[in-house]
């Protein structure tokens, strides 16, 4: 069965960083591309980043470009995004969802539980 | 941005009625549009892919239609589990986009 397992959530100041972690099983890491998505409390869903396949190719959305990148290492099924001057506005639930294809241009077919991350001073 | 704009926004509905829930997209996206249900506390899970594709798992009386701009999911038969906020999707253009939900409840 596929599995994601988000990590690296939790409270931190406004400016800080941290660096959220997604491990990856049941299914071949490397063959589908890997997206984050968030969601504010009590809002819906938000886009963040897709990095493809292979890593060589990423995008983000305009609310997080410049500070946010996203990262993969495929020897470890590990998918990672590190958020950089983080703002009151960033908190939310941070989940990663599996791609249907290597590309960012198809359905998210399986999502992890998500990691809160709280930015407050 | 291709904007994805969900009607209606809430929607209390009884038992065994039929729901749809419709989806309009900025610009024309073809078939590159997904539906999600996020159950109170749980993660999105997917329920339907390319506007009309059935998934393995996903109960019958949900189905999808629609191309272009103009999409509908469809609950045939409500059942009291299918409480949730339904979100569509578009992996048409990046930045990858949502729509802003629909929260079905149940009467």
């Amino acid at each position: 069965d596929v599995q994601l397992l988000e990590s690296g959530g939790g409270l931190v100041q406004p400016g800080g960083s941290l660096r959220l972690s997604c491990a990856a099983s049941g299914f071949t890491f490397g063959r589908n591309a890997m997206t984050w998505v968030r969601q504010a409390p009590g809002k819906g869903l938000e886009w963040v980043s897709v990095i493809s396949g292979s890593g060589d190719i990423t995008y983000f959305g305009d609310s997080v470009k410049g500070r946010f990148t996203v990262s993969r290492d495929n020897s470890k099924n590990t998918l990672y995004l590190q958020m950089n001057s983080l703002r009151a506005e960033d908190t939310a639930v941070y989940y990663c969802a599996k791609s249907f294809t290597s590309n960012w241009d198809a359905n998210l077919d399986y999502w992890g539980r998500g990691t809160l991350v709280t930015v407050s001073s | 941005e291709i904007v994805l704009t969900q009607s209606p926004d809430f929607q209390s509905v009884t038992p065994k009625e039929k729901v749809t829930i419709t989806c309009r997209a900025s610009q024309t996206i073809g078939n590159n549009l997904h539906w999600y249900q996020q159950k109170p506390d749980q993660s999105p899970k997917l329920l339907i892919k390319y506007a009309s594709q059935s998934i393995s798992g996903v109960p019958s009386r949900f189905s999808g239609s629609g191309s272009g701009t103009d999409f509908t999911l469809t609950i045939n038969s409500l059942e009291a589990e299918d409480a949730a906020a339904y979100y569509c999707h578009q992996s048409s253009g990046l930045p990858l986009t949502f729509g802003g939900g629909t929260k079905v409840e149940i009467k």
